[in-house]
This record gives C-alpha cells, structure tokens and sequence, in this order.
C-alpha cells in the first residue's frame, strides 16, 4: 500500500461540473507534487508545493486549481474540464528542502470527462 | 528506444533471466536519477536512486548503472520474476525544486 492516498480513484464528471481530487499524506513531507499521466505515457508534471506555497505551475490551465490547506494534504479543484482532461491524476511527495530525495505517488484518481 | 504513438519499447524475458533496462537522460546537469515500477492500475513505485558522484548502486536484486559521460542509466534486475512485470521509468531531477523529467518508459513482459 502506497503512503500518499488519494481519493477518490475514479471520478466522471460533465464538463459544467466542479469536482475535487484530493491527496493525503503522512511522512512529514514538505513538497507535493500534481502530475497527469495519458495512457502509455510518462506522468507530467502540472504544479509543485513546497512548504505549503506554490513554487511551479507548468503553465497549467486555469480550469485546474491546486490547493495546499497545509503540510499533509493537497487539492486539486476541477472546473469546466474539455474530453482531453481525461487521464490518471497522480499526487506525490517528498521530503522538500534541496537535498535530492525520492518522490513517493500515489495510486491516482482516474478521471474521466463526459 | 523512444516511444511512437501508443506503443511502448518492450523488453519480453524469460522467468529466471536477467533483465537490463536502458534509459538516455537529456540534462548534462541532472545530478540525480530515480527509476520508477509502475503496474496496471496503480502509481509509480521507487525501486532505486543514484547521485551523480556515483557510477553504480545496487538494491535488492536491482543495480543502477550510471554513465555521465554519454548520459545513459540503466536497471538492472536479477532473477526476473513475473511480479516483475511493469511499466520501468527512468526520471531526472533537472532543477532544486525535484522537478522530475521522466523518460518514455518501457513495458517489461515475463514470460513463464
């Protein structure tokens, strides 16, 4: 069983719909991580927090809005997504600071948008 | 090998045998390299990392081989077994955020 959990693990919303994925974790970690990942392809990174602040935003667009309420816990609130957002949205996380250390994922939430 | 349209590389071996993975990075300054399991349904899993002072590092039945001087990673796994059977991610660390790049992956089948 992965440490960083996220819910829920599928999700099919409309495209007028607002929706929420959200990722727990309990390592202590202070950087989090959202990545989408198509079928047979590498996860993509979308944001990064560290220390509860948005440090990257890979130029994600604005119907995708990330959250830090704090340490442990990380949102991403979904907003009039388009039939291309479908995909396995994947959390992550790692110690924070400079020193190179793994990110731990989650399962994902696989989204699916009619 | 690179990935084309929705088909991934794809390394088929033999239960018992040895595998090796190969993986070309793009940053002459990564100076940290993770690779990634992931299985059907689930995210990616770490199996191993290595820093760029090092040239080799072994885990349990993995070794990761490092070669800075043409940018190359590899993993290798002892004894391939059929739990083994996953998609295999190389990733680099390329800036002090952790921002990860991952490379295109490849299918590992075992065969019986």
């Amino acid at each position: 069983d992965t440490e960083v959990t996220q819910t829920p693990k599928h999700l099919v919303m409309g495209m007028t719909n607002k929706k929420s994925l959200k990722c727990e974790q309990h390592m202590g970690h202070r950087a989090m991580y959202w990545y989408k990942q198509k079928a047979k392809k590498p996860p993509e990174l979308m944001f990064v927090y560290s220390y509860e602040k948005l440090s990257i935003n890979e130029s994600v667009p604005s119907r995708f809005s990330p959250e830090c309420p704090n340490s442990s816990l990380l949102n991403l609130h979904l907003h009039a997504l388009q039939p291309e957002d479908s995909a396995l949205y994947l959390c992550a996380s790692s110690p924070g600071g400079h020193d190179n250390q793994p990110q731990h994922f989650g399962d994902g939430t696989r989204l699916s948008i009619l | 090998g690179e990935s084309v349209g929705l088909h991934l590389p794809t390394l088929s071996v033999q239960e018992g045998d040895n595998s090796i993975i190969n993986c070309a990075y793009s940053n002459s300054a990564s100076d940290y390299f993770i690779w990634y399991k992931q299985e059907s349904g689930k995210g990616p899993q770490f199996i191993i990392d290595i820093r760029s002072n090092m040239d080799k590092r072994q885990g349990q039945r993995v070794t990761v081989l490092l070669n800075k001087t043409v940018k190359h990673l590899s993993l290798q796994i002892a004894a391939t077994q059929p739990g083994d059977s996953a998609v295999y991610f190389c990733a680099e660390n390329i800036d002090s955020w952790g921002k990860l790049q991952f490379g295109a992956g490849t299918q590992v089948v075992v065969t019986p």
